[in-house]
């Protein structure tokens, strides 16, 4: 794999269900976020890390839950989804160092929850 | 608090120059994005400003004034696959991104 990738594609889940959004990155970037992005407002910062072993709350952290045990994976899940969750969401990545502070997105998670 | 404003569409013509706003106030700063993205897919960085001035990269400049917490982004000699959302995002002080709502841009022919 070449960037960061994120699965599933989209996915549709009825609410109450537990659901991990997986997120995979090869570029060795230190740094990695979650964001939610719905019609009319702009990305949210759901949870970050920003090196492996550590991560911190964002903007909108409620409901969501991460985990950074190594550099490459950045899982997000929802312990039991509900409508409001309804987004899409992207995962994206940064190399600590870098001055221009580019962060790279995967393409994305389209979730409906019922 | 922290508010990033742009507007919501705009249209222009192909091979025209277009030119997009975004002002903003937020805690701290620590250098103003705009980032690129069609539809259906995930955004793009297009520009990173920390400084006041123009920085100009191919067909795209952006400009910055702190004072005026103001920026704008412009296109020129347009082109139908310019057509996407532009989105601005400010990086505050804690180094996180303040994220627009995006400016949807159609070009038409």
């Amino acid at each position: 794999i070449a960037g960061i990738t994120q699965a599933p594609t989209s996915q549709i889940l009825a609410a109450g269900r537990r659901m991990t959004l997986r997120c995979t990155q090869d570029m060795r970037h230190n740094a990695m976020y979650w964001y939610r992005q719905d019609l009319g407002l702009g990305l949210r910062l759901i949870h970050y890390s920003n090196t492996a072993g550590t991560t911190g709350k964002g903007e909108v952290p409620d409901g969501y839950s991460v985990s950074r045990a190594n550099t490459d994976d950045f899982p997000l899940t929802l312990a039991s989804a509900v409508p409001s969750q309804t987004s899409v969401y992207f995962c994206a990545s940064r190399l600590a160092g870098d001055p221009s502070y580019e962060q790279y997105f995967g393409p994305g998670t389209r979730l409906t929850v019922t | 608090g922290q508010n990033i404003d742009q507007p919501t569409e705009m249209t222009a013509t192909e091979g025209a120059i277009v030119q997009i706003n975004c002002t903003y106030q937020t805690s701290g700063f620590n250098g103003l994005f705009w980032y690129q993205q069609h539809a259906g897919e995930a955004p793009t960085f297009l520009s990173y400003n920390v400084l006041d001035g123009l920085e100009e990269k191919g067909r795209f400049s952006s400009f910055l004034s702190r004072s005026k917490g103001y920026s704008y982004l412009l296109l020129k000699e347009l082109q139908m696959k310019d057509s996407a959302s532009y989105l601005c995002a400010v990086m505050d002080s804690n180094y996180q991104l303040i994220w627009g709502a995006g400016t949807k841009l159609i070009i038409k022919p």
